[in-house]
């Protein structure tokens, strides 16, 4: 079984632009996350699609961030337009059932540098 | 508002030794608890994780965790560590209902020399 995929694996853009990260879940997991870790913090939650719905998006930072999950497969996130602070790694996780008591599966992080 | 501190930012351990990485959290109940590891290029992997019952909980790769509801702790040994080990490893938290809003540690990267 194929894990969680994330592409790509790093992005340098320049601010003011727009960049958007993909994540391709497990197969059948219903669930899918983002979360984003800033160099020296702690991984925050971002948001928390099921299926195509947008089922938590409290973590997101501000509406430059645009998350969408159209046909509940892949999902992408947009920011437009970048800023110096929306530098760090953006983690994908998905899970078959919602409820922490079901794990989650984390991609290994798209890095995105904004200059 | 919940928090998880993990007061190590690198811990520096001999191939062999023993390994204690410390993990406290705040919250307003008791949550359900896990630790986490990231080696380089690879996602994070969950190593165990703590629901209810047994305070010392086994995890994979030989770790083991121990929940102190006394102390809010939930800090993660290994008695003999081994090159393979050396890692950035999270604590995190998350609610006991609803769904997976996970908070996490900062992060402990663990060098293992030889």
């Amino acid at each position: 079984e194929a894990g969680v995929t994330q592409f790509p694996s790093h992005s340098v853009i320049e601010k003011g632009q727009t960049v958007t990260l993909r994540c391709d879940p497990i197969s059948g997991h219903d669930n899918l996350y983002w979360y984003r870790r800033v160099m020296g913090k702690e991984i925050k939650f971002l948001l928390h699609f099921v299926k195509e719905s947008k089922q938590d998006e409290s973590g997101m930072p501000n509406n430059r961030f645009l998350a969408e999950r159209t046909g509940g497969t892949y999902s992408t996130l947009k920011v437009q337009p970048a800023e110096l602070e929306d530098s760090g790694v953006y983690f994908c996780a998905s899970s078959r059932l919602a409820g922490v008591r079901n794990e989650q599966f984390f991609g290994p992080g798209t890095r995105l540098t904004v200059l | 508002a919940q928090s998880v501190t993990q007061p190590d930012i690198h811990i520096t351990v001999s191939e062999g030794a023993s390994l204690e990485l410390r993990c406290n959290y705040s919250y307003g109940a008791t949550p359900y608890l896990f630790w986490y590891v990231q080696s380089p290029g690879q996602g994070l992997q969950l190593l165990l994780k703590y629901f209810s019952g047994d305070t010392l909980v086994q995890g994979i790769k030989g770790f083991e965790a121990e929940f102190k509801r006394s102390q809010s702790s939930f800090n993660l040994r290994k008695p003999s560590v081994h090159w393979s080990d050396a890692a950035e490893y999270f604590c995190a938290v998350g609610p006991q209902s609803g769904y997976s809003t996970l908070t996490f540690g900062k992060g402990t990267m663990l060098l293992v020399s030889p």
